[in-house]
C-alpha cells in the first residue's frame, strides 16, 4: 500500500507564475489536509477536503490560493501570482472517512517551492 | 483558539540517555494527539497517536503519555542513540477528522 504521494518534491517558480501541487491520498483514503511550513516557522493547516467538497478552509490565505479534490485524480493546491513569501514545505496528510479508523493523518513527502 | 507549545525548542544529550519531549496546549477539548518525527528537509514520520481517552501508547524505545485535564503530553525516549538526532513534533486533533495543531517542535541532538 503506497503511502501519500506528493509532486513535485521540488518546485521553483519566478514571482508572478503559477504554482501547482499535487496530493495523491493513501489508497482508501477520501480525506486530504494541507499544511505549510514555512522557515523556522511550525507546521500550519491550511485546508481540509473530501472528493469534490471543501470541508474547512479556515487557513487558507484569503487571495491567490485554491484547493480542489475532484473525484477523479489527485488533489491540487494552486498558487496563483506567486510572491517570495510563498516559499515553503507544502505538506498534504489524509485519513480514513468518518467512522473508520482513529483519524490517524498520514504525511507525504512535501512539496519545497522556491519563489525567486 | 487551541495552541500547543513545545519546550525547550532545541535539546542536545549525550548517546544512551533517556529523555523527556515536552508537549503542552491550551484547550484539553481534544480527540487525539499525535507525536511525530521530522529529518531535516525531510517528511512527518508518526511516531504514536494516543486517543484522548488514552494515557500512553509505546513504540520500541518509545512512549507517549497524555494528561488530557492538564493539557500537556510526554515523548520519553529510552537509551537515546545518534540516529535519534531529529525534530520531533506534536500535534493535537480538536475532532474526528479534524485539522492538526501543531508545536513548533524540539530539535533533538544525540552527541555518540
Amino acid at each position: 500500500n503506497a503511502g501519500v504521494m506528493q509532486n513535485p518534491r521540488h518546485l521553483v517558480r519566478r514571482r508572478g507564475q503559477e504554482a501547482r501541487l499535487r496530493c495523491s491520498p493513501m489508497k482508501g483514503h477520501s480525506h486530504v489536509y494541507w499544511y505549510r511550513q514555512l522557515p523556522e516557522e511550525g507546521l500550519k493547516f491550511m485546508v481540509y477536503l473530501q472528493k469534490e467538497n471543501i470541508i474547512d478552509e479556515s487557513g487558507m490565505p484569503k487571495e491567490r490560493f485554491s484547493a480542489e479534490f475532484p473525484k477523479e485524480g489527485p488533489s491540487i493546491l494552486r498558487i496563483q501570482q506567486v510572491v517570495r513569501g510563498d516559499s515553503a514545505a507544502y505538506f498534504c496528510a489524509s485519513s480514513l472517512p468518518p467512522g473508520q479508523g482513529v483519524y490517524e493523518q498520514y504525511f507525504g513527502p512535501g512539496t519545497r517551492l522556491t519563489v525567486t | 483558539k487551541q495552541e500547543v507549545t513545545q519546550i525547550p525548542a532545541a535539546l542536545s544529550v549525550p548517546e544512551g540517555e533517556n529523555l523527556v519531549l515536552n508537549c503542552s496546549f491550551t484547550d484539553s477539548a481534544i480527540y487525539n494527539l499525535q507525536w511525530f518525527r521530522q529529518d531535516p528537509g525531510k517528511g512527518l514520520t508518526s511516531l504514536l497517536l494516543i486517543q484522548s481517552s488514552q494515557r500512553e501508547q509505546t513504540s520500541g524505545r518509545l512512549n507517549a503519555s497524555l494528561d488530557k485535564s492538564s493539557g500537556r503530553s510526554t515523548l520519553y525516549i529510552a537509551a537515546s542513540q545518534p540516529g535519534d538526532s531529529a525534530t520531533y513534533l506534536c500535534a493535537v486533533n480538536a475532532g474526528a477528522n479534524s485539522k492538526l495543531t501543531f508545536g513548533k517542535g524540539i530539535t533533538l541532538s544525540v552527541r555518540p
